[in-house]
């Protein structure tokens, strides 16, 4: 079955400066990457999402790459601030399947 | 209703006992998903529904782990002979359709505690 790694587990960033969060992923039929941002007790909410025929994705602060011959996509926050502060999670999902498999979460702390 | 809807919100149950928790999607949500989260992990798939029928059952953990969805709409899992292994968060989410760029909406999770 699909295996996603999600580095880091934990990063602490300057309110002002960027956060990446970085996920590899096995199934190289796998086609659909989204990410969710999940706040302590409360519901995993999706903040992007990207397809396996687009590289590169913007909403405003917040971006995603995906390079499917490394097998591996990205999750870039510019400027954060405080209310950044959640753990999130990178999912993937392969051809004709309609499972999400979740890496295993990032604690991002941004420090006033 | 205005998101995914789950009840209980928490439960606190014996080993031994049996346990159902209820979801209810979206409205006009045709497609329906059960995962678990752990504490500290990323929630794992348990079960996909696409209208009443479960098109994907390979996530539930052994025979114990149930669920049903007879109108197309509200969803329960079911959990008999509960084991403390069992605790974790129960996510119900819903999508407007199965397939690859429906987001998929989540509900705020059943936390379930077996002692």
């Amino acid at each position: 079955g699909e295996n996603v790694e999600q580095h880091p587990s934990t990063l602490s960033v300057q309110e002002g400066d960027s956060a990446v969060i970085k996920c590899t992923y096995s199934d190289s039929a796998s086609n659909y990457f989204p990410w969710y941002k999940q706040e302590l007790g409360k519901r995993p909410q999706l903040i992007i999402d990207i397809r396996s025929n687009v590289g590169e994705k913007k909403d405003q602060r917040i971006a995603v790459t995906l390079n499917k011959t490394a097998k591996h996509f990205s999750l870039h926050i510019t400027e954060t601030q405080p209310e950044d502060s959640a753990v999130y999670f990178c999912a993937v999902t392969g051809a004709g399947s309609y499972q999400l498999t979740f890496g295993k979460g990032t604690k991002l702390s941004v420090i006033p | 209703g205005a998101g995914v809807s789950q009840t209980p919100s928490n439960k606190v149950t014996e080993k031994g006992k049996y346990v159902e928790l209820r979801c209810d999607p979206i409205s006009g949500h045709t497609a329906l998903y059960w995962y678990r989260q752990s504490l500290g992990q990323g929630p794992e798939f348990l079960i996909y529904f696409q209208g009443t029928g479960a098109a994907d059952d390979s996530g539930l953990p052994n025979d114990r782990f149930f669920a049903v969805r007879p109108e197309g709409s509200v969803s329960t899992l079911k959990i008999q002979r509960t084991e403390r292994g069992d605790s974790a968060v129960y996510l119900c989410a819903s999508s407007l359709t199965a397939g690859m760029g429906n987001t998929i909406y989540f509900g705020e999770g059943s936390w379930l505690t077996v002692v």
